[in-house]
Order: structure tokens, then C-alpha cells, then sequence
């Protein structure tokens, strides 16, 4: 057990459908991530989150859309999505977003599959 | 742009042997470092943080160093068993604008039984 808890550990879904992600942390952590691992490349950051308050975008396509409802839960909203899309999606979250307290605690994962 | 390279790629050896991960980052303004395994499929395990002003970090087995002069860090591994097979990734943060990790590849190891 991590801390982090994410769900559904796979999903296959298709190019028109709506799905979402939940990530929950049962740490205490003010900060939370989304990841986006793919096939020989290294983990992208998506979304950063502090005190419920969007940080980053990082240049995210609309179609992924975050949100977080308090500092203990995050989702991510998939609408419209293209195989290439396909990939392994990450929650992290640590004690604070700046200074040293951001020790990163992560998920098991999504397996997310567009076909 | 911030990049992380770790050496080897990959790496196989027999159970027993020490071993030594490699990681270089172009970026000396970092606040840590962090080493991680990850198995096939799964999320990732925080193994090591080493904070700016450390020089290494122990746990167990694990062993990490860090010179930031020369941007770069070590990860240990003593006595190598086959479950320390994984994929072991380094990141760092450096609290600039990309508020968050900044990853390597990873090093794929193998610990022949």
C-alpha cells in the first residue's frame, strides 16, 4: 500500500467515449500530479495540483481534463481520445509543491488503451 | 530544456554482484533527486530522496550519492538478489516553472538467479 490508491488499475475505452480516472491519497500531502508514461519515453508531467488550485498545465490537449475536488482526491477526465493516447497514466502526490518537502509518492496506475 | 540520462539502459548480471546505476542531469539548481523502481506494469516505489544539501542517502542494500557540481548521481545496489530486478528511474526537482519531477528513462535490471 503506497498511499495512493488509483482507479480503474485498466481501462480500454474508445475513440468517442467518456471516461475518468480517480486518484485518492490517503497521505495528508497538499500536492498532486498527473503522469503520462508511454513506450520508451520518460514520464511526462500533465497537471500539477496545489491546495486544489491548478498549477501547470504543461501544454496538455483539451481533451484530458483534471479535477480536483480536494486535496485528498484528483480526476482526470478523458473525452475524445487517439490511440496514440494509449499509455500508462500516473498519480503522484507529495507534502508540499515547492521547497523540500516534495518527496514524491505514487500510484499503481492506470493501464489506459484507445482503440 | 532540463534533461535527465541514466547509464546504462539496460544492465543484466548475476545474482550476488554489486552494482552501479548512473544518472546525469543538465540542471545543478536542483532541490533533490529521487531514485525509484518500477516493476513491469506498475507504478512507481520511492526508494531514495536526497536532498540539495546531502551528498548520499542509505536504505537496506541501496546506497545513493549525489554531486551537483557535476550533475550527477549513483545508485548502489549491494549484494544483488532477483528481486531487485525492475526498471530504477531518477528525477529531479528543481522547482523552476515545471513544477513537478523530472525523469529519466530508467535502467532496466536483470539479477540472473
Amino acid at each position: 500500500e503506497t498511499g495512493v490508491t488509483q482507479t480503474p488499475r485498466h481501462l480500454v475505452m474508445g475513440m468517442t467515449n467518456k471516461k475518468s480516472l480517480k486518484c485518492e491519497q490517503h497521505l495528508g500531502h497538499n500536492a498532486m500530479y498527473w503522469y503520462k508514461q508511454s513506450a520508451k519515453k520518460p514520464l511526462e508531467l500533465m497537471f500539477v495540483y496545489s491546495l486544489e488550485e491548478r498549477v501547470e498545465n504543461n501544454s496538455v490537449p483539451s481533451r484530458f481534463s483534471p479535477e480536483c475536488p480536494n486535496s485528498s482526491h484528483l480526476f482526470l477526465h478523458l473525452h475524445t481520445l487517439q490511440p496514440e493516447d494509449s499509455a500508462l497514466y500516473l498519480c503522484a502526490s507529495s507534502q508540499d509543491r515547492v521547497g523540500t518537502n516534495t518527496e514524491a509518492f505514487f500510484g499503481q496506475g492506470t493501464r489506459l488503451t484507445v482503440v | 530544456k532540463q534533461e535527465v540520462t541514466q547509464i546504462p539502459a539496460a544492465l543484466s548480471v548475476p545474482e550476488g554482484e554489486n552494482l552501479v546505476l548512473n544518472c546525469s542531469f543538465t540542471d545543478s539548481a536542483i532541490y533533490n533527486l529521487q531514485w525509484f523502481r518500477q516493476d513491469p506494469g506498475k507504478g512507481l516505489t520511492s526508494l531514495l530522496l536526497i536532498q540539495s544539501s546531502q551528498r548520499e542517502q542509505t536504505s537496506g542494500r541501496l546506497n545513493a550519492s549525489l554531486d551537483k557540481s557535476s550533475g550527477r548521481s549513483t545508485l548502489y545496489i549491494a549484494a544483488s538478489q532477483p528481486g531487485d530486478s525492475a526498471t530504477y528511474l531518477c528525477a529531479f526537482y528543481s522547482g523552476g516553472g515545471a513544477d513537478g519531477l523530472t525523469f529519466g528513462k530508467g535502467t532496466h535490471l536483470i539479477i540472473q538467479p
